[in-house]
Parts: structure tokens; C-alpha cells; sequence
């Protein structure tokens, strides 16, 4: 299989705990996208990487989330101190190029995320 | 700032009725992007078409077409000749930039009733 792939795909915590994601994107996508989407709602834009530079963060990824791509294949996505607000499904995304070429983006199944 | 409107929360249609889902958009950006995804019950997200700012023609693909409008700032979606496999939750999305951070409209679910 060469699409993007996430693991876990469940996680069930405890609040407070911490939790780390993983995403590895489909090979040499040069971009990588995490999203986060709750019940009812479209899919919100969380960070973007470009090889390993981390490019944007939106208002939505507060100091208790962090990630990072060290050598521009992978991502990992932590939340820290967890809350019963992070449940939410999280979504990676990668696409193929650089530049503004308007190419689609390609999704993993997603982690979904339960803070009891 | 973008925005994309789903007015349409759900929606069903019987098996193999026409049936279109509508999208308005909000962007500052001169060139955009326009997207419309798929997410059925298992959840993953699925690309269906993609249609760039420039270029307003409007095409077919197989049971799938789109309308796009810059006039309107409208890019609708129609499948036709529905059949069950359509039911799923579909997403407009919206991108623009050098970065292309995509925004979601909120979905609409369609129903495809046998």
C-alpha cells in the first residue's frame, strides 16, 4: 500500500496523559498536513511542512500540541496534558510538490483520539 | 481570509436520481483552488475533482460534474444517476496561497436511499 498511513488509528487516554501520532506520508511528497476534525465539522487546518521546515501553524495549535518531521519523511504530532476538548479525529495529509500548483491532497485514515 | 458554505446539512435521494450538492466560497486570493471530497463511513477522505480559479470550464467525469461560477463564488457538485456507494459525507474545500492550507466547508450528507 502506498498511500499515507497513520498509527495509531485509536487511542483512548486519560486527561492530562500525553499522546504522540504518527503519520508517514506517501513517498517523496515534499508536503505534509495535519488536520483535526470533530463530529459534524469539515476537517480543520492545524500545521503544514514543507520537507522538514514546518511552514505554518494555525491559532488552533495551541502550546500543548507540537510537531515535527525531523527528516522531512515522517510526522509525528503530540498533545500534551491532554483535554476532553482534543477528541477529534486527526488527519494527516501529504501532496506531491512544491509551489502553488493546486494539487489535491492525499489522506490517511486518521487517529481517532478519545480523552476520557 | 477563506470561507466555504455547505447550506445543505443532509440530504437523500432515491437510487438513481440526479442530485446536487452546492458550495459558496470566500477567498481574497486572485488564483484559488477548489476541491470536493468524499468521506465515506469509513471515514478516510477520498479526492473527487479538483477545479482551478483560471479556468471556469465546466466538465464530466464519468457520473460526477461540476458548475463552477466565479460570478457567484459558487462551485457545485452533481452525481448523476445516484447509487448506494454515493452515500457518504461530501466536503467542498477551498485553497489559495503558496502553501495551499486547504478549508473545509462543513459537509453534506447524502443519503442514497435503494
Amino acid at each position: 500500500d502506498t498511500g499515507v498511513s497513520q498509527d495509531p488509528r485509536h487511542k483512548i487516554t486519560k486527561r492530562g496523559q500525553n499522546v504522540t501520532f504518527r503519520c508517514d506520508p506517501i513517498s517523496e511528497h515534499n508536503r505534509l498536513y495535519w488536520y483535526r476534525q470533530t463530529l459534524g465539522q469539515g476537517p480543520e487546518f492545524l500545521t503544514y511542512f514543507q520537507n522538514e521546515a514546518q511552514l505554518e501553524k494555525s491559532r488552533l495549535l495551541s502550546d500543548r500540541f507540537s510537531a515535527e518531521r525531523p527528516k522531512g519523511s515522517f510526522s509525528t504530532l503530540e498533545i500534551q496534558r491532554t483535554e476532553q476538548g482534543d477528541s477529534a479525529m486527526y488527519l494527516c495529509a501529504s501532496s506531491p510538490r512544491p509551489g502553488p500548483t493546486g494539487d489535491e491532497q492525499f489522506f490517511g485514515p486518521g487517529t481517532r483520539l478519545t480523552v476520557l | 481570509a477563506q470561507k466555504v458554505t455547505q447550506a445543505q446539512t443532509e440530504i437523500s435521494v432515491v437510487e438513481k436520481e440526479d442530485v446536487t450538492l452546492d458550495c459558496v466560497y470566500e477567498t481574497r486570493d486572485t488564483t484559488y483552488y477548489l476541491f470536493w471530497y468524499k468521506q465515506p463511513p469509513s471515514g478516510e477522505l477520498v479526492f473527487l475533482i479538483r477545479r482551478n480559479s483560471f479556468d471556469e470550464q465546466n466538465e464530466i467525469s464519468g457520473r460526477y460534474s461540476w458548475n463552477f461560477q466565479k460570478s457567484t463564488s459558487s462551485f457545485n457538485f452533481t452525481i448523476t444517476a445516484s447509487q448506494v456507494v454515493d452515500s457518504a459525507v461530501y466536503f467542498c474545500a477551498l485553497s489559495g496561497g503558496g502553501y495551499q492550507k486547504v478549508t473545509f466547508g462543513t459537509g453534506t450528507k447524502l443519503q442514497v436511499i435503494p
